[in-house]
């Protein structure tokens, strides 16, 4: 049973354009929400994490707006830039564990055209 | 500082063969966490190590085994290969704790024949 559900699967947005990926999740036990990005041949690398006590986390040109209520949480990408096509995913994870376990979404492969 | 080192980096495998995985974490991480990344998918978990236990597991079966080493390194292996297990193996570490964030290597890429 998937448990985040990530939208689109893929994107193209023109350099310097908005980038957006929804993603909505159904445990109510999920307690962290990081966004990963894999370039081809790498394994996923942290972009930023939120927690549900805020709506809303930026940092650089990345921002996660959270609705705990709709229980969706999104990623923009302000400005994007060429070197920002990669694969995005969205991930979710409950507390306990002797460290976090993730639970992915299916993935958006961004490209920005330059 | 060396990040999460998996090795190898491909690997071909036959249908019912044995195949053994390996990752060394982040210096100072204590605590490994595997992952199985099917092509155009997210990453899914299989289980994590800590203290050379296994201490969560997601819905694998039992095919699928680690072990964890004193200087903390890990193995996965996996027996009775089917053509499914191709994928992309990843290996996350981290320090314990919830509030530690996991770093991927750049995994192993199996493709089972």
């Amino acid at each position: 049973q998937q448990q985040v559900k990530q939208s689109p699967q893929s994107l193209i947005v023109q350099k310097g354009g908005i980038s957006i990926i929804n993603c909505a999740y159904e445990n109510t036990a999920f307690d962290y929400f990081p966004w990963y990005q894999q370039f081809p041949g790498k394994g996923p690398a942290l972009l930023i994490a939120i927690r549900p006590d805020v709506s809303e986390k930026k940092e650089g040109r990345f921002t996660i707006s959270f609705n705990k209520s709709a229980k969706q949480f999104s990623l923009h990408i302000m400005d994007s830039q060429p070197g920002d096509s990669a694969t995005y995913f969205c991930a979710a994870s409950t507390p306990g564990g002797s460290a976090r376990q993730l639970t992915f979404g299916s993935g958006t492969q961004l490209t920005v055209l330059p | 500082d060396a990040g999460v080192t998996q090795s190898p980096t491909h690997l071909i495998k036959t249908r019912g063969q044995q195949v053994t995985l390996r990752c060394s974490p982040k210096s100072g991480h204590d605590t490994v966490s595997w992952y199985q990344q099917a092509l155009g998918q997210g990453p899914q978990f299989i289980f994590q190590y800590y203290e050379e236990e296994e201490r969560q597991r997601g819905n694998f079966p039992d095919r699928f085994s680690g072990h964890q080493f004193p200087n903390y390194s890990s193995e996965l292996n996996v027996n009775a290969l089917l053509l499914g297990d191709s994928a992309l193996y990843l290996c996350a570490s981290s320090w314990t704790g919830p509030n530690e964030k996991l770093f991927f290597g750049s995994g192993t890429q199996l493709s089972v024949l």
